[in-house]
């Protein structure tokens, strides 16, 4: 069955360390890829996804992911992490399942900055 | 200000008794989605529905059901037969199937016990 891993359930960095989050999938045929956060008090929110093109994608507030077809992953990436940058991270592969595509979510990241 | 409401926040009933969560969406989207989440999970599908008076089933239907008489109202029922239903459940919509951004509510905690 398809299946999303996010390997880390916790990360704590200090503020300006560099951010990598680990996404990796199984399902071979196409994929849609998303990365998710939600914000302490606040909705999850779309950060960045991939559907076809450049595999380096940008999102919002500097994040970036970068798809590796042959590795199945799509690993969340910042180079000098914020205090704000605290927050839960999800990521979801549209994949097929029976006749119909659904997203299948990873289990999440608690991202922890220290100030 | 355009977005998607569920209520209560919190929810307490007692097992054996059916429970609806409401999930109102003022964005005009054709789609909804209702999601649980359980601590150390991903967000698992429950149902959902790109049309009005038509939904699938997801991932975890059993114990569920769901109506959408109206484009802006996904409400989701917890039946009794629902083996687990403490949990935290997150309705969403998008303007069409999976392929798009899902716009998320605040959610409810609903506790059986």
């Amino acid at each position: 069955a398809q299946s999303v891993s996010q390997h880390n359930h916790h990360v704590i960095l200090s503020e300006a360390a560099s951010l990598e989050l680990g996404c990796n999938y199984s399902y071979g045929g196409t994929v849609n890829l998303f990365w998710y956060v939600q914000y302490p008090g606040q909705h999850l929110q779309l950060l960045l996804k991939y559907f076809s093109g450049d595999p380096l994608v940008k999102g919002i507030k500097g994040f970036e992911a970068e798809f590796i077809k042959s590795k199945f992953s799509f690993n969340l990436r910042k180079p000098s992490v914020q205090w704000s940058d605290t927050a839960e991270y999800f990521c979801a592969v549209n994949a097929r399942r029976d006749s119909n595509y659904q997203l299948i979510w990873g289990a999440g990241t608690k991202l922890i900055i220290k100030p | 200000d355009g977005g998607i409401t569920q209520s209560p926040k919190y929810l307490f009933r007692k097992e054996g008794q059916n429970v609806t969560l409401s999930c109102e969406q003022n964005l005009n989207h054709d789609a909804m989605y209702w999601y649980r989440q359980d601590p150390g999970q991903g967000l698992r599908l429950i149902y959902y529905s790109q049309i009005v008076n038509d939904f699938q089933k997801g991932d975890i239907a059993e114990g569920y059901s769901v109506s959408r008489e109206k484009k802006e109202s996904f409400p989701l029922t917890v039946t009794s037969a629902q083996k687990n239903p403490t949990a935290f459940y997150l309705c969403a919509s998008s303007t069409g199937g999976f392929l798009y951004e899902q716009y998320f509510g605040p959610g409810t905690r609903l506790t059986v016990t």
